[in-house]
């Protein structure tokens, strides 16, 4: 089976300043990686996935993310964030073998950008 | 806008009752995933279909039921429900569902309410 660890549950930031967004997993097995966003009233949209190959991967609006599996981490950075960037925001993972294809989530971590 | 719609969004109920969750995939997905989004339980795999057949169960109760029609859109049932059922419950849906480096598109959500 598959988990997801989100270090942290709430990250305030302020406008034009850098974050990183903390994602742990454990697996048996090898996994695909995920981070997907969701804004207030909406359903989740995918940031940027990790199948293979380079270990930085870059996403959309400026997100990147970077597989470490010595670490078992896949951590989500953006060097300057916006207003617009506050949403919560999910790491996941999926099996890359096997037939269920299910994705399991973090718990979430809720990204404010202040003014 | 994924592609993936969710009727109704929002449905309150009462304690016992029975509602039917529906969703439309992406023009030429074949499949479908149920997720259910509560406060205590974060985001959780329900079930996937497959044009037409189930593919992959989660920790869906035996209270919940799912099915995928020949048109691919996809119904939850869910009865005799509880105040614990209150949650957020998405769509997703992707190409075909046969490997987990799949992007799962996901629908704006039905927001069920128990009273």
């Amino acid at each position: 089976a598959q988990s997801v660890t989100q270090l942290d549950s709430q990250v305030p930031v302020f406008e034009e300043a850098p974050v990183e967004l903390r994602c742990n997993y454990s697996s048996s097995v090898s996994v695909y990686l995920f981070w997907y966003v969701q804004y207030p009233n909406q359903g989740l949209q995918l940031l940027l996935k990790y199948l293979s190959g380079s270990t930085l991967v870059k996403g959309i609006n400026g997100f990147e993310a970077e597989f470490n599996k010595s670490q078992t981490s896949f951590h989500l950075r953006k060097p300057s964030v916006h207003i617009s960037d506050t949403a919560e925001y999910f790491c996941a993972v999926s099996r890359s073998g096997g037939s269920n294809y299910k994705l399991t989530f973090g718990k979430g971590t809720l990204l404010t950008v202040n003014p | 806008d994924s592609g993936v719609t969710q009727t109704p969004k929002h449905l309150i109920t009462a304690t016992g009752q029975r509602v039917t969750l529906r969703c439309s995939p992406r023009s030429g997905d074949l499949s479908v995933y149920w997720y259910q989004q509560s406060l205590d339980q974060g985001l959780q795999f329900l079930i996937q279909y497959y044009n037409g057949e189930e593919r992959a169960k989660g920790n869906i109760l035996e209270r919940f039921s799912a099915q995928q029609f020949p048109d691919l859109h996809s119904e939850l049932n869910l009865s005799s429900l509880e105040l614990g059922d209150s949650a957020l419950y998405f769509c997703a849906s992707s190409v075909d569902g046969t490997g987990g480096w799949e992007t799962q598109y996901f629908g704006p959500g039905t927001r069920l309410l128990v009273l």
